[in-house]
């Protein structure tokens, strides 16, 4: 069975520090892979997607990057965080045509 | 611009107490619908995807329901355990070969009483 980890689970970070987010998948092969926020009383805000290694789209243009240097590899990244980059952090992943989208377990971040 | 509004915002049950969640979209055409169930703090855990009118869906204590324009997450006889937020998202059939994200509304905040 398919199984999304993210980590860390919480961080805080003060503004202008660097940011690294990880994703890993286990159990598929070139899952399309999804970065999102969550933002208290707002839907979930897609940032960034990923079709294959290398492959990365932009949805919000902002201070965060991501890059995929593995097939089941997903990062997230900042130089310097905002005060507004505060939020829930999630990765999903999708088996391609079936559409349907799996969540990790999430990052809290506040940055003070 | 696609649209998932959800209803109610927040809604409380007794223990038993049977009820539905709506979710009305507005989207040029319909690839498929997804529920998840978030609990605080957590990742959204899938529930249900509908791809057509008329499709129904069930687990457990819910069964989830789409309509051309709306979808409905029916609750029976809820148990404590079935409080969380529930999401809803719509995605959209491709449109000249490019990827169409995922719309997600805010959710409808569950709690049940014992």
């Amino acid at each position: 069975s398919q199984t999304i980890h993210q980590w860390p689970a919480t961080l805080v970070q003060p503004v202008g520090s660097p940011l690294s987010l990880e994703c890993t998948v286990e159990g598929t092969s070139n899952p399309n892979l999804y970065w999102y926020r969550q933002a208290a009383g707002r839907g979930l805000q897609l940032l960034f997607y990923s079709v294959g290694i290398g492959q990365i789209s932009s949805e919000v243009p902002q201070n965060l990057s991501a890059s995929r240097p593995q097939d089941r590899q997903f990062i997230l990244s900042s130089k310097k965080l905002l005060l507004s980059d505060s939020g829930f952090y999630l990765c999903a992943w999708e088996a391609g045509l079936r559409d349907t989208q799996y969540f990790g377990p999430g990052t809290r971040l506040t940055v003070l | 611009e696609d649209q998932v509004t959800q209803s109610p915002e927040a809604l409380r049950l007794q223990e038993g107490e049977s009820s539905s969640l709506n979710c009305s979209y507005t989207v040029s055409g319909l690839r498929g619908l997804f529920w998840y169930r978030q609990d605080p703090g957590k990742g959204p855990e899938f529930l249900f995807t509908l791809y057509s009118a008329g499709e129904e869906k069930e687990k457990e204590r819910l069964k989830a329901t789409l309509t051309k324009k709306e979808s409905f997450l029916h609750i029976t006889a809820p148990k404590p355990e079935d409080s969380a937020t529930y999401l809803c998202a719509v995605h959209p059939r491709t449109r000249s070969g490019g990827y169409q994200k995922v719309t997600f509304g805010i959710g409808t905040k569950l709690q049940v009483i014992p």
